[in-house]
């Protein structure tokens, strides 16, 4: 069964230390989103990628580097500039045409990844 | 840029009533979604409305879209504590952009 994964489902990171974050889909999805969510907020886009090999800075892309040299891989690196990163972050992929139970358009979401801060 | 409102953020109600989450959003936009959190998990996604005057039901919620007036329903029917989750809007930054601005939530809590 297709979906999207996310690892690992809580990570701790210590002051001044990178760490990143997995995300991977087997739905043959182009597009696929990094979001961040504070407690009691929506979410907020940090990145995203239309197509392997390009991806484009979302509202809150500072202390965030990302990749996608595979179309089922989008990893996120928390920087050391990021000086704010305790929160719960979700990936999302998409596609253009409507494919079984996946809508056309629509963003799919993975289990999400809690990263704290010590 | 594009504001997305949704009210209320906080809504307790009782079984077997009705409501209705409101979602306004602040530029042309005939994309909109729905998506159901529960506490700890990720998004499911709900409903997508594509049209002005779409309409979406499944269950006991009903989505509508009104793009004139820049705004969204969510309207519960009889609501069950099954229901009780934080719903979300999301409004198309773009037309056709794949770039989404979401609202704050609503906490939903259904009381026996």
């Amino acid at each position: 069964d297709g979906g999207i994964t996310q690892s690992p489902k809580y990570l701790f990171r210590k002051e001044g230390q990178n760490v990143t974050l997995s995300c991977e889909q087997n739905l043959n999805h182009d597009a696929m989103y990094w979001y961040r969510q504070d407690p009691g907020q929506g979410l907020r886009l940090i990145y995203y990628s239309q197509i392997v090999n390009d991806f484009q800075k979302g509202d809150i892309a500072e202390g965030y580097s990302v990749s996608r040299e595979k179309k089922e891989s989008f990893p996120l690196t928390v920087t050391s500039a990021q000086k704010n990163p305790t929160a719960f972050y979700l990936c999302a992929s998409s596609r253009d045409g409507t494919s079984g139970r996946f809508r056309a358009d629509t963003q799919y979401f993975g289990p999400g990844t809690r990263l704290t801060v010590l | 840029e594009l504001k997305v409102e949704q009210n209320p953020l906080f809504l307790s109600m009782q079984e077997g009533k009705n409501y209705t989450i409101y979602c306004n959003y602040s530029t042309t936009s005939d994309r909109l979604y729905w998506y159901r959190q529960d506490p700890g998990k990720s998004l499911e996604s709900l409903f997508v409305l594509l049209s002005n005057g779409a309409v979406k039901q499944e269950g006991r919620l009903m989505a509508s879209l009104d793009t004139k007036a820049r705004l969204s329903t969510l309207h519960i029917t009889a609501a069950v504590h099954d229901l009780s989750a934080t719903y979300f809007c999301a409004v198309d930054y773009r037309s056709g952009s794949e770039k989404l601005v979401f609202g704050k939530g609503t906490k939903l809590t259904v009381n026996p």
